[in-house]
């Protein structure tokens, strides 16, 4: 079946410093990928996604490439800010109705 | 702006007591999901349903019931409360016509005393 697996976290920065977040799956298929945000006390929201080999997804600074040779999806950002702090989560979008596989979530806190 | 709405944000049950947990998506979606929440488990799912009244069983039904008769609402249903089952709840939407990206609602944090 399909699964994700995340860098484990916490993970603490500095403001300005470089971000990589490390995501390998498993699929059968080209499913799409997802990376999500959490900000405390909220729901997930998407942060951006990719729905081919070779895609590249970004927003708000954050960028992943849909790597299908080496399976992975990982989250990068060049310079963190302290309003990035939150819970990141990778994510197959699936094709059993919807239901998309997630990984554990990474926690990111980034101090002034 | 899409949307979906969670009926409360926070809620205090007693052990034993029935809990309906509402969700409703105004996006036109096909598939709604609930999961739970705990720190260290990540995101669980409960159930989830991909039509009107079609529901199927995610990793953790059991404790927990599902009702989807209208497209737009999907209602998570503890019939006898329980203290483990104190967390946050997260309802969640996806149509096949965007790559099955799931939109969230804010989530409920349920408390069973």
């Amino acid at each position: 079946g399909n699964s994700v697996t995340q860098m484990e976290g916490p993970v603490t920065l500095s403001e300005e410093a470089f971000l990589t977040i490390n995501c390998t799956y498993t699929a059968t298929g080209y499913p799409s990928l997802f990376w999500y945000v959490q900000y405390p006390g909220e729901g997930l929201q998407l942060l951006l996604k990719a729905t081919k080999a070779d895609d590249k997804g970004s927003n708000k600074g954050f960028e992943a490439t849909y790597r299908k040779e080496t399976t992975s999806f990982h989250l990068e950002k060049g310079s963190v800010q302290v309003s990035d702090s939150a819970v990141y989560f990778c994510a197959l979008g699936g094709a059993n109705a919807g239901k998309s596989t997630f990984g554990d979530g990474t926690t990111l806190t980034v101090k002034p | 702006d899409v949307k979906v709405t969670q009926s409360s944000r926070y809620l205090v049950k007693r052990t034993g007591e029935k809990v309906f947990l509402e969700c409703v998506q105004d996006m036109d979606h096909e598939n709604m999901f609930w999961y739970r929440q705990d720190p260290g488990l990540g995101l669980r799912l409960i159930y989830f349903s991909y039509d009107v009244k079609m529901k199927e069983k995610g990793d953790i039904p059991e404790g927990y019931s599902v009702s989807r008769e209208k497209k737009e609402r999907f209602s998570l249903i503890l019939e006898s409360a329980s203290t483990n089952q104190t967390s946050m709840y997260l309802c969640a939407s996806s149509s096949p016509g965007r790559a099955n990206e799931q939109f969230f609602g804010p989530g409920t944090r349920l408390t069973v005393l």
